[in-house]
């Protein structure tokens, strides 16, 4: 079935450098990438999204990045800082498969002061 | 409502007990998923609504895990006869449109504990 690769699985770094987590996916129907950030016991809230028929998108710090020819989408976050520590999912739904919505199994990030 | 309200926050039942959790979604919203997160993993899909209709139910783990949504609103996602291994985090979300690319909102979840 689908399914979704997420790496790294923890990701520390400094305050004010990049941050890049990746993704790749089997379902080349597939033409929605959502990435969720998870603060410690609350809930998943949506960070930013990408469609398939652009590749590049750009919200302040965060930027999603995709390649359908190679099935993989990536999340960058520029100059992190201490609060961007959480765990972060990237997602998609599959073109076949009604509604269901498949997330990677997560990237701890540390942003240390 | 605000956002989408899950209740009780943390539910703690003995192997076998039933129980039964609650999903209010923000109001007007047609779509309506329950997901189950275990420790340290993604949230996985179980069961998808569209109003009162359930599209999706897919990903429920057993004939144990039951879900309604009867006037298209609120939701109840029961599971008779728990067992250790459905102690996780129920996710309910909710999105305004029936359509697959619409952001989906989160619900602060159920912790539920199996002893």
């Amino acid at each position: 079935g689908e399914n979704v690769e997420q790496h790294p699985s923890t990701l520390s770094v400094q305050e004010g450098d990049s941050a890049v987590i990746k993704c790749t996916y089997s379902d080349s129907a597939s033409n929605y990438f959502p990435w969720y950030k998870q603060e410690l016991g609350k809930r998943p809230q949506l960070i930013i999204d990408i469609r398939s028929n652009v590749g590049e998108k750009k919200d302040q710090r965060i930027a999603v990045t995709l390649n359908k020819t190679a099935k993989h989408f990536s999340l960058h976050i520029t100059e992190t800082q201490p609060e961007d520590s959480a765990v972060y999912f990237c997602a998609i739904i599959p073109r076949v498969g009604g509604f269901k919505t498949i997330f990677g199994a997560g990237t701890r990030l540390f942003v240390k002061a | 409502g605000a956002g989408v309200s899950q209740s009780p926050r943390y539910k703690v039942a003995k192997r076998g007990q039933d129980v039964a959790l609650r999903c209010d979604p923000i109001s007007g919203h047609v779509s309506l998923f329950w997901y189950q997160q275990a420790l340290g993993q993604g949230p996985e899909f179980l069961t998808y609504f569209q109003n009162e209709a359930q599209l999706d139910k897919s990903g429920l783990p057993s004939d144990r895990f039951f879900a309604e949504r009867p006037e298209g609103s609120v939701s109840t996602l029961k599971i008779q006869r728990t067992q250790q291994e459905d102690s996780a985090v129920y996710l309910c979300a909710s999105s305004s449109a029936g359509q697959r690319n619409t952001e989906a909102f989160f619900g602060q979840g159920t912790r539920l504990t199996v002893v």
